[in-house]
């Protein structure tokens, strides 16, 4: 596997489950980030992780919960979602949460019921 | 607070027809714009960074040109290939972390 990977690609679930999503990257960066992208909105930003400390939480309700184990992997943990959740989730990484250049993997397209 | 604005929302050309996409940026000091490609659903594939005004770069067909208060994508005789949305994004120099602005992206079809 190259660059950064992404499972599921699509998941659907209903208001009451417990789901993750899981982001593995293979560049040897230190940084990774949740973006959300909905239909016609631009990409934004959820949380940033630098060598696995959360350094930005950009004012993300509480049932969206990431871990980041170790700096090549990254996880969204989501529960009680809501229907306005329904979005491309997609995870990026870089060199450092200074470096100007992210790599995006290929989003988890989730529906919520 | 930082913005960005693309235009147009969608544009439609016949292959071989040259055109530019629009990047109106507002930020407190750019540290970079960047320009990146969006096929349906995958993620956004990193095409360019400009840092300061006068600056191009180019890749294939595609040319990005940057100035005070916007950029250009400048595409030269493209190929249905070239079909996709295409996202422009700036940082600010005092941005902490690694925080990009996003515009809402031009979706491009290139009829063959």
């Amino acid at each position: 596997e190259t660059g950064v990977t992404q499972t599921p690609r699509h998941l659907v679930m209903g208001m009451t489950n417990k789901k993750s999503l899981k982001c593995e990257q293979h560049l040897g960066h230190n940084a990774m980030y949740w973006y959300k992208q909905s239909a016609k909105k631009p990409l934004e930003l959820m949380f940033v992780y630098s060598l696995e400390e959360r350094v930005e939480n950009n004012s993300v309700p509480s049932r969206f919960s990431p871990e980041c184990p170790n700096s090549s992997h990254l996880f969204l943990h989501l529960h009680t979602l809501q229907p306005e959740d329904s979005a491309l989730y997609l995870c990026a990484s870089s060199r450092s949460s200074d470096a100007d250049t992210q790599y995006f993997g290929p989003g988890t397209r989730l529906t919520v019921l | 607070e930082d913005q960005v604005t693309q235009s147009p929302e969608a544009l439609r050309l016949q292959e071989g027809e040259s055109s530019s996409l629009n990047c109106s940026y507002t930020v407190s000091g750019l540290r970079g714009l960047f320009w990146y490609r969006q096929d349906p659903g995958k993620g956004p594939e990193f095409l360019f960074t400009l840092y300061s005004a006068g600056e191009e770069k180019e890749k294939e067909r595609l040319k990005a040109t940057l100035t005070k208060k916007e950029s250009f994508l400048h595409i030269t005789a493209p190929k249905p290939e070239d079909s996709a949305t295409y996202l422009c994004a700036v940082r600010a120099k005092e941005t902490s972390g690694s925080r990009l602005t996003f515009g809402e992206g031009t979706q491009l079809t290139v009829n063959p």
